[in-house]
């Protein structure tokens, strides 16, 4: 069975630093591996995607994640920080339809 | 396509009572899944539907939890009796898997709580 770890529960960065969430996989085969944002009181919408293509993804607002088979990592980058990208991110790993599985978020809050 | 869409977005009941929670999938998805969104536990995957058949019911908590779906346009969840530990929001997402095609795309949820 497959799972996914984010480490770190809240991560705090300065409006115009990096930004880096990490996720690790666990999984016996290629899997595909998603990374969600959440706004306050919103659903969840797709950052970006890793389908097996490019190992370099790169997604809305900025964001990119690399797929990294042999540390089995999806970490979640982007360059500058913006006020408006805090949010809860939730990585997550599929094997195929209806086995989507989430880890258990990263909570992004920016200073000014 | 205006998404998944959910009603009741907010849900407030006393405990003993029907709950029923009800989503639109996107026209011409073929995966519907349910999912409950909880501090303690995270985002859990409940159900999910193919064609309108439910294939895995496993993360279903109690025989209290039942989910239907009629028709390829609407999808239900009902809880009964409802208990205080109910109280989490539940999204509904769908999917149109494919090559190429293989992220959900979800509702703004429903935040339930039972008093």
């Amino acid at each position: 069975a497959q799972s996914v770890t984010q480490l770190g529960s809240h991560v705090s960065v300065s409006e115009g630093a990096l930004v880096l969430l990490r996720c690790n996989y666990s999984s016996s085969v290629p899997p595909y591996l998603f990374w969600y944002v959440q706004y306050p009181n919103q659903g969840l919408q797709l950052l970006l995607k890793y389908t097996s293509a490019a190992t370099l993804v790169k997604g809305i607002n900025g964001f990119e994640a690399e797929f990294k088979k042999s540390e089995t990592s999806f970490h979640l980058t982007k360059p500058s920080a913006h006020m408006s990208d805090a949010a809860e991110y939730f990585c997550a790993v599929s094997l195929g339809p209806g086995n989507l599985i989430f880890g258990k978020g990263t909570k992004l809050s920016v200073k000014p | 396509d205006a998404g998944v869409i959910q009603s009741p977005r907010h849900e407030v009941t006393e405990m003993g009572q029907e709950v029923t929670l009800r989503c639109k999938p996107i026209s011409g998805h073929d995966y519907l899944f349910w999912y409950r969104q909880t501090m303690m536990r995270g985002l859990e995957l409940l159900i999910y539907f193919n064609n309108n058949v439910p294939i895995d019911d496993s993360g279903m908590p109690e025989d209290r939890f039942s989910a239907k779906m009629p028709n390829a346009s609407f999808s239900t969840l009902k809880i009964q009796p409802s208990e205080p530990r109910d109280s989490a929001v539940y999204f509904c997402a769908s999917s149109l898997w494919g090559i190429g095609n293989t992220e959900a795309f979800f509702g703004q949820g429903t935040r339930l709580t039972v008093v």
